[in-house]
């Protein structure tokens, strides 16, 4: 079956501006999580979505926001981009049981400029 | 508060050598799941091996099998037999909660660069 598609792969963005990154998850997962890696910070949880509810929420700032639609593919989008937001935005998907259920896509590079 | 911790910024091992990769954990919550994830330069985190808090026998997937110390919170990872192919960043992270479910927040360790030399 088809993994977890995340686009774009690589946005290059000038401070200030916004961005919107999407994650299709594998078929039959409803929640999608999304996480932040930073070389500084390592790997950081942003949030977390099932059936289009937040379910949880890491320690960012308000300019982080997503939202998970129907068919379960989410966006999450960055508002008043700062260099600092420059990372590897991976996003996970996962069926409801099995500790193998985590899979994640291959990433969305954002570098900010 | 979960927290992870993975010593070894960087390991080196020869092929088909086997090799150790630390990872301690700290949670109050006595049901929680523990993961390894390998992570090559193309960015995606690929699952390796599962162990929840209340298995009793140690997790094992092919070549990599998980050392689990539940009394010192130890979660080792062990590779067998390493392949060039194995050279890569190798994540250790803890999800707290219900054993058996795979939602939730996952919190990650430092990381460890492991390179394996012919």
């Amino acid at each position: 079956k088809a993994g977890v598609t995340q686009t774009p792969r690589y946005l290059i963005k000038t401070r200030g501006q916004q961005v919107t990154l999407s994650c299709s998850p594998i078929s039959g997962h409803r929640s999608v999580s999304w996480y932040q890696q930073t070389p500084g910070q390592g790997l950081q949880f942003l949030f977390e979505y099932f059936s289009e509810t937040q379910r949880n929420k890491g320690n960012f700032p308000g300019r982080f926001s997503g939202r998970q639609f129907s068919n379960s593919r989410s966006e999450m989008n960055v508002s008043t981009l700062e260099l600092g937001d420059s990372a590897l935005y991976l996003c996970a998907s996962s069926g409801m049981t099995g500790g193998r259920g985590y899979t994640f896509g291959s990433g969305t590079r954002l570098t900010v400029v | 508060a979960q927290k992870i911790t993975q010593t070894q910024p960087g390991m080196f091992v020869q092929e088909k050598e086997a090799v150790t990769l630390d990872c301690t954990y700290d949670t109050s919550d006595p049901s929680y799941g523990l993961f390894w994830y390998k992570q090559p330069s193309s960015g995606e985190m690929i699952f390796l091996i599962y162990q929840g808090s209340y298995d009793q026998q140690n997790a094992t997937e092919g070549r990599y099998s998980l050392n689990f110390q539940k009394a010192r919170k130890s979660a080792n990872l062990v590779i067998s037999a390493s392949q060039l192919g194995d050279s890569a960043m190798y994540f250790c992270a803890m999800r707290e909660g219900p054993g058996g479910t795979s939602y939730g927040k996952l919190t990650f360790g430092q990381g460890t660069i492991l390179t394996v030399h012919p």
